[in-house]
């Protein structure tokens, strides 16, 4: 059974569409992420979720709205696709969100901006 | 921001130790050192971490200067599966794990 769960794994759409990824955790925890790797391969923290309460945004842009339905889901909707957002996204989980904790991680979604 | 310094590339032959140095020399009373290692198109994945005292788990060990401003993490006996990119970490701030450029490691066989 996989811990952290992201769908799809591809995407691959037109520039100004708009779409989501979803993630799912079963570890029970209460916080969980989103990150993004560019094509350099330097992987971001983009947004923290405790408890389904934002907690750390990244100055991501406002077309990136993270939304959690509740601990177990962290879903990532993108508005107005740009080029620039073509990249990795991967989602991950912490028991608490403490520095003395692990980070678990999903296998990523590869987005692909036409 | 990661703080944390790593040599961008090491080799290692299989079923050698592999010493992977990390420098942190403004690290503070606080800050755990996280390593994590990243499988070619796989996420990260957790590999150890510490505080103070050197650790060892299943993966690997973490040996942690006295002054805590450099670390190493140690492979014990390197395979094929074990190259990947991995990342020292200084976390310093909860909720907010940021990675750094890390080191390759390569395996030879």
């Amino acid at each position: 059974d996989t811990a952290v769960s992201q769908t799809p794994k591809y995407l691959v759409t037109q520039m100004g569409n708009d779409k989501s990824i979803k993630c799912e955790q079963n570890l029970g925890h209460d916080t969980m992420y989103w990150y993004k790797q560019d094509s350099k391969k330097f992987l971001k923290i983009m947004f923290s979720y405790n408890n389904k309460e934002l907690i750390i945004n990244e100055t991501v842009p406002n077309r990136f709205s993270p939304k959690s339905p509740d601990k177990a889901h962290l879903n990532l909707h993108i508005n107005s696709l740009e080029l620039g957002d073509s990249a990795v996204y991967f989602c991950a989980s912490s028991q608490y969100g403490g520095r003395g904790e692990k980070l678990f991680f999903g296998s990523g979604t590869q987005l692909s901006v036409l | 921001d990661a703080k944390t310094t790593q040599p961008n590339s090491m080799e290692s032959n299989e079923e050698e130790p592999v010493h992977l140095p990390c420098n942190h020399s403004t690290i503070s009373g606080t800050d755990y050192i996280h390593w994590y290692r990243q499988l070619p198109s796989q996420g990260p994945e957790y590999v150890i971490h510490g505080l103070t005292s050197n650790v060892n788990n299943r993966m690997a060990s973490l040996a942690i200067a006295e002054d805590r401003k450099s670390s190493t993490l140690i492979l014990h006996r390197a395979t094929l599966r074990d190259a990947a990119v991995y990342y020292c970490i200084r976390y310093s701030n909860d909720y907010k794990l940021s990675f750094g450029a890390g080191t390759t490691v390569t395996v030879r066989a």
